[in-house]
């Protein structure tokens, strides 16, 4: 069974910049999650999703930051425009069913960005 | 509110000495437990959860962990330490009685594994 996908694995942009980030979760599982992690920290929850709806996004910063979900699969995370601050390490994970407590999340390699 | 503490940012053993990593929490109503590790430049890699039942989960790769609700911890351990179980490790809590399926992280630590 494939993983959690995401793209680009690193990135490097100018301040002001916009960038972006994939993730293709595990097959069948409907709840996506995007975390930031920052140097030697645990990952904060960023968004939460429910198939394609946002059930969570409390923790996102709007003003600069978007996510969306449209075909309940695949996810994309975006910055415009992105601050020295936002260099950190993107996590996108996934569980199988909403609403089951239990559940596991499952993690993708994440994506590196510099900010610069 | 949900919360987890590890205490110590960085543990250093010799290999094959037992290594534990702990790991307290604080959560309203009754705990989820996880433990996942990160190597270099990876992902959280699941090790281990405990959601009910035996206070003693076993897990990936050799390790265990148990939960003991008097003293809300859950550290984690591994009788026979390898060089290759040096990476970061992360403890998560999840609260029963909270909608949704939020974690909370530890702040991790560090696993040093001398030869």
């Amino acid at each position: 069974e494939a993983g959690v996908v995401q793209s680009p694995r690193y990135k490097i942009i100018e301040k002001k910049q916009p960038v972006a980030f994939w993730c293709n979760p595990i097959s069948g599982h409907n709840t996506l999650y995007w975390y930031l992690q920052n140097l030697g920290q645990g990952p904060e929850l960023l968004i939460r999703y429910e198939n394609e709806e946002a059930v969570d996004d409390s923790q996102l910063p709007k003003d600069r930051f978007s996510a969306e979900r449209l075909k309940g699969v695949d996810s994309t995370l975006k910055i415009q425009p992105a601050e020295l601050g936002d260099s950190a390490v993107y996590l996108c994970a996934s569980s199988s069913t909403s609403g089951v407590r239990t559940d596991t999340q499952y993690f993708g390699p994440g994506t590196r960005l510099t900010v610069l | 509110a949900q919360s987890v503490a590890q205490p110590e940012d960085q543990v250093n053993v010799a290999e094959g000495n037992p290594l534990t990593v702990k790991c307290t929490y604080s959560v309203s109503g009754n705990p989820y437990l996880f433990w996942y590790v990160q190597y270099p430049n990876r992902g959280l890699q699941f090790l281990l959860k405990y959601i009910t039942g035996d206070n003693l989960v076993k897990g990936s790769y050799g390790f265990e962990a148990e939960f003991n609700k008097s003293q809300t911890s859950f550290h984690l351990k591994k009788p026979s330490a390898l060089v290759s179980d040096s990476a970061l490790y992360f403890c998560a809590v999840r609260d029963m009685g909270a909608a949704g399926n939020k974690l909370t992280f530890g702040g991790g630590t560090r696993v040093l594994v001398k030869p």
